[in-house]
């Protein structure tokens, strides 16, 4: 069965530190995002992309960077780690069509990053 | 920034009750409209995606009402029972299916 895969779960970093948060999916959809989740904010878009070497960034990217060298994979990297970045991570693909195509996002786990 | 807002923020029914939750969304530029159930330590998985004014769509006993000229849309759930206890996502795509916002959803609590 298709899926899309979040490594790691669970990390704790200290601050200033390089993260990189993998994100991997066999639905071969175009289309690829991040999001974080925090209280009171619910699901915000930090990068997406639309195919292979495109990447946009969201309403959250400052500090953060991602890069699409394949259609699978979208991993989120944080350059220096700081303690605002303490978050959910959530991963999600869609597929890229037009006609019947409604944009239904597909959901990775979620990774949970605490910056110290 | 897109504005999408759901209410109530929470809601605890009794099992056995029916209950409605709203979600308000930019008319302008409309594409989809999206509702994601989201249980606790899982991740988000759609109930529906609607794009037409007047849809209406229906899974079991939660369905979905959609309003694209005055930027709202209901979900109801009839006879909740404890397994219905979530938080509902809505989230609006303008300008094209892709980029999705979300609104901050609405827990529900069904007691026993």
């Amino acid at each position: 069965d298709a899926e899309i895969t979040q490594s790691p779960r669970h990390k704790i970093t200290e601050t200033g530190r390089q993260v990189t948060l993998a994100c991997h999916q066999t639905w071969n959809h175009n289309n690829m995002f991040w999001y974080r989740q925090d209280l009171g904010h619910g699901l915000r878009l930090i990068h997406y992309s639309y195919g292979v070497q495109d990447t946009n960034k969201g309403e959250v990217s400052d500090g953060y960077s991602v890069s699409r060298s394949n259609t699978e994979d979208l991993p989120l990297t944080l350059e220096s780690a700081a303690s605002s970045q303490t978050s959910v991570y959530f991963c999600a693909s869609s597929e890229s069509a037009a006609g019947l195509n409604t944009g239904e996002l597909f959901f990775g786990e979620g990774s949970r990053l605490t910056v110290l | 920034i897109l504005n999408v807002e759901q209410s109530p923020q929470s809601l605890h029914v009794q099992e056995g009750d029916s209950t409605n939750f709203t979600c308000s969304f930019p008319s302008s530029n409309f594409y989809a409209l999206h509702w994601y159930r989201w249980e606790t330590a899982k991740s988000p998985e759609a109930l529906f995606v609607m794009t037409l004014n007047g849809d209406e769509k229906k899974k079991g006993r939660i369905s979905a009402t959609l309003n694209t000229k005055e930027g709202y849309s209901y979900l109801y759930i009839k006879g909740s029972q404890p397994e219905d206890s979530a938080t509902y996502l809505c989230a609006f795509s303008s300008g094209g299916y892709q980029k999705v916002t979300f609104g901050t959803g609405t827990k529900l609590q069904v007691i026993p």
